[in-house]
């Protein structure tokens, strides 16, 4: 079936302007996560949902990020007034929550490759 | 989440074993120890998982002590395509949590 997916893949923008990344998670998957990843470095975690509710945004740098996914599918990162330092890779994960198990497995998307220039 | 120490690269012939350490001293009891891996530019790929009990599926075997504090990864015999960086990452299972990754082993099978 169909995995993870992001779009755009490739955005780049000119510092202080707003930019939206979208993920479409897979079909039925509970819970959704955002995660930015530098160069050489692992995923850092940005914020997550279950359905539509927002759990833990704790890792949102400043007020400029925000994440919402309004009906508990699709979700959107916005970034507002880019700064050169928000380049890097975005990364959306989600998990589906199977009754009788507790094993939540992520799945990834490509990831959207920011340059603000 | 307890925080866990990889090396920070190995190498491995190609056909032998590749055996993958990491050190979670200050893990929970009711943590399991994860092992994700990203290839390339692609996305984190969910490798094994456990709590105590050593655990293993077609990709790989997870061993885990007794005391829980190291765990290792092992792929039995790798190839070209298991070249890849290698996280190891402790949390509670139960969902709604987010996944802490840090900065894992690069692990580069070589022909």
């Amino acid at each position: 079936g169909a995995g993870v997916s992001q779009s755009p893949r490739y955005k780049v923008t000119k510092r202080g302007q707003d930019v939206a990344l979208r993920c479409d998670p897979i079909s039925g998957h509970v819970s959704l996560y955002w995660y930015r990843q530098a160069l050489g470095q692992g995923p850092e975690f940005l914020t997550y949902f279950n359905y539509e509710a927002q759990q833990d945004k704790s890792g949102l740098p400043n007020d400029r990020f925000s994440a919402e996914r309004p009906e508990g599918s699709i979700s959107t990162l916005t970034i507002q007034r880019t700064e050169q330092r928000d380049s890097a890779m975005y990364r959306c994960a989600s998990s589906l929550v199977p009754s009788g198990r507790n094993t939540y497995e992520q799945y990834f998307g490509p990831g959207t490759r920011l340059t603000v220039t | 989440d307890a925080k866990t120490t990889q090396p920070p690269s190995m190498d491995c012939a190609e056909g032998r074993a590749a055996n993958l350490p990491c050190n979670h001293s200050t893990i929970s009891g009711n943590e399991y120890v994860y092992w994700y891996r990203q290839i390339h530019s692609q996305g984190p790929q969910y490798i094994i998982h456990g709590l105590k009990n050593n655990e293993t599926n077609e990709m790989a075997s997870l061993i885990i002590t007794e005391d829980r504090k190291s765990s290792t990864l092992i792929l039995p015999h790798a190839t070209l395509r298991d070249t890849a960086v290698y996280y190891c990452i402790v949390r509670v299972s139960g969902g709604y949590q987010k996944v802490t990754f840090g900065t894992g082993t690069k692990l580069q099978v070589i022909p």
